[in-house]
């Protein structure tokens, strides 16, 4: 069974200072890995994925998230935090059928 | 615009009713979905469409109903046996296959009073 573990479940950054969203999955093939973000009250956007090829993955709004097998991981990282990356985000797993599954979110604050 | 069209955005539903939720999309994907999210549980998939006139249960079917008459539709019914309807209800769709990224309606909120 595929499933996805995201170990915080709030992070609170200053606004300007790094970001780093944690995210460990489980999948019995080589997996594809997405990151989505949630605005309260809205649907989910997607901000990067990774389906093969390079491990560093760069996406939307200045995010990357780099792909580590050995570790079942796929973090997500941000340089420099801005006001409106505050929101709730997920990260996903999936493979080659129709099915995504999600972790439980992480939900960002960033402080003035 | 191309997109995921959801309805109601908020509804409110006495116990032991049914009710019905809209999703439409022209985008002509192939594949459609519908996930419930509730606070610290991320989202889980109900039911899922691979194309017209067949649909496969998800991880929380149970109390739910689905039809694929037409390609941009995919309504759900919550029925009165969903013991727990209380949520936040999204709608997605994929192209395809081998695509992976799923498109998000708005959702709906359903409160049953």
């Amino acid at each position: 069974a595929q499933s996805v573990t995201q170990p915080d479940i709030h992070i609170t950054v200053s606004e300007g200072a790094s970001l780093e969203l944690r995210c460990n999955y489980s999948y019995g093939a080589t997996p594809y890995l997405f990151w989505y973000v949630q605005s309260p009250g809205q649907g989910l956007q997607l901000l990067l994925k990774y389906f093969s090829g390079d491990t560093l993955v760069q996406g939307i709004k200045g995010f990357e998230a780099e792909f580590k097998r050995s570790q079942s991981s796929f973090n997500l990282r941000k340089p420099s935090v801005h006001w409106s990356d505050a929101a709730e985000y997920f990260c996903a797993v999936g493979g080659n059928d129709y099915k995504l599954s999600f972790g439980a979110g992480t939900t960002v604050t960033v402080r003035a | 615009d191309g997109g995921i069209t959801q309805s109601p955005k908020y509804l409110f539903r006495k116990e032991g009713q049914n009710v019905t939720l809209s999703c439409e999309q022209n985008l002509n994907h192939d594949a459609m979905y519908w996930y419930r999210q509730d606070p610290g549980q991320g989202l889980r998939l109900i039911y899922y469409s691979q194309i017209v006139n067949d649909f496969q249960k998800g991880d929380i079917a149970e109390g739910y109903s689905v039809s694929r008459e037409k390609k941009e539709s995919f309504p759900l019914t919550v029925t009165s046996a969903q013991k727990n309807p209380t949520a936040f209800y999204l709608c997605a769709s994929t192209p395809g296959r081998n695509t992976g990224e799923l498109f998000f309606g708005e959702g709906s909120r359903l409160t049953v009073l």
